[in-house]
């Protein structure tokens, strides 16, 4: 069965400092591989989705992760943190008609 | 924009009562499903429905029924409710076992 493991349940980082979320998955076929982000007491937006097109993925408000198949893995990164991207982001890994989700990772963007 | 709309965004209840949450999304998807946020654990997957009158159950669906009657309403139901069931419900859409859309999600507290 599909699992995604993301490492580091808290991150912390100051105002202009690489972002760098971890996602590690684990799956027997191609998998569809998506990032989310949940701010405070909302539901979670879509930042990007890996659908096998591209290996480097372009999400909105200047995110991006790389599917690396030899790695299993699909980080989520941004070059330059902003204090309004502090919120919870979610990996998640398409498995047959379900999104399986990993237990999250809080970003913390201190100025 | 797709639209998924949970009736409540906070909800208190009492031990026993039976607890009924709406979710109404406006896409035609074709699949729509139940989770179920806590703090360290992410979300795990309570009911999906592919169909209308079509459910399956997700990891954790004991305590829980759903009931799917038109193509845009998907209702969670807690037969009983219990103190162990105080959590942060999310309902999403989607088609293709692509992405999901998320609804606000309901906080719901148990006493």
């Amino acid at each position: 069965a599909q699992s995604v493991t993301q490492l580091g349940s808290h991150v912390s980082v100051s105002e202009g400092a690489l972002v760098l979320l971890r996602c590690n998955y684990s799956s027997s076929v191609p998998p569809y591989l998506f990032w989310y982000v949940q701010y405070p007491n909302q539901g979670l937006q879509l930042l990007l989705k890996y659908t096998s097109a591209a290996t480097l993925v372009k999400g909105i408000n200047g995110f991006e992760a790389e599917f690396k198949k030899s790695e299993t893995s699909f980080h989520l990164t941004k070059p330059s943190a902003h204090m309004s991207d502090a919120a919870e982001y979610f990996c998640a890994v398409r498995y047959t008609d379900k999104l399986i989700f990993g237990t999250g990772t809080r970003l913390q963007v201190f100025p | 924009d797709v639209k998924v709309t949970q009736s409540s965004r906070y909800l208190v209840k009492r031990t026993g009562e039976k607890v009924f949450l709406e979710c109404v999304q406006d896409m035609d998807h074709e699949n729509m499903f139940w989770y179920r946020q806590d703090p360290g654990l992410g979300l795990r997957l309570i009911y999906f429905s592919y169909d209308v009158k079509m459910k399956e159950k997700g990891d954790i669906p004991e305590g829980y029924s759903v009931s799917r009657e038109k193509k845009e309403r998907f209702s969670l139901i807690l037969e009983s409710a219990s103190t162990n069931q105080t959590s942060m419900y999310l309902c999403a859409s989607g088609t293709g076992g692509h992405e999901a859309f998320f609804g606000q999600g309901t906080r719901l507290t148990v006493v």
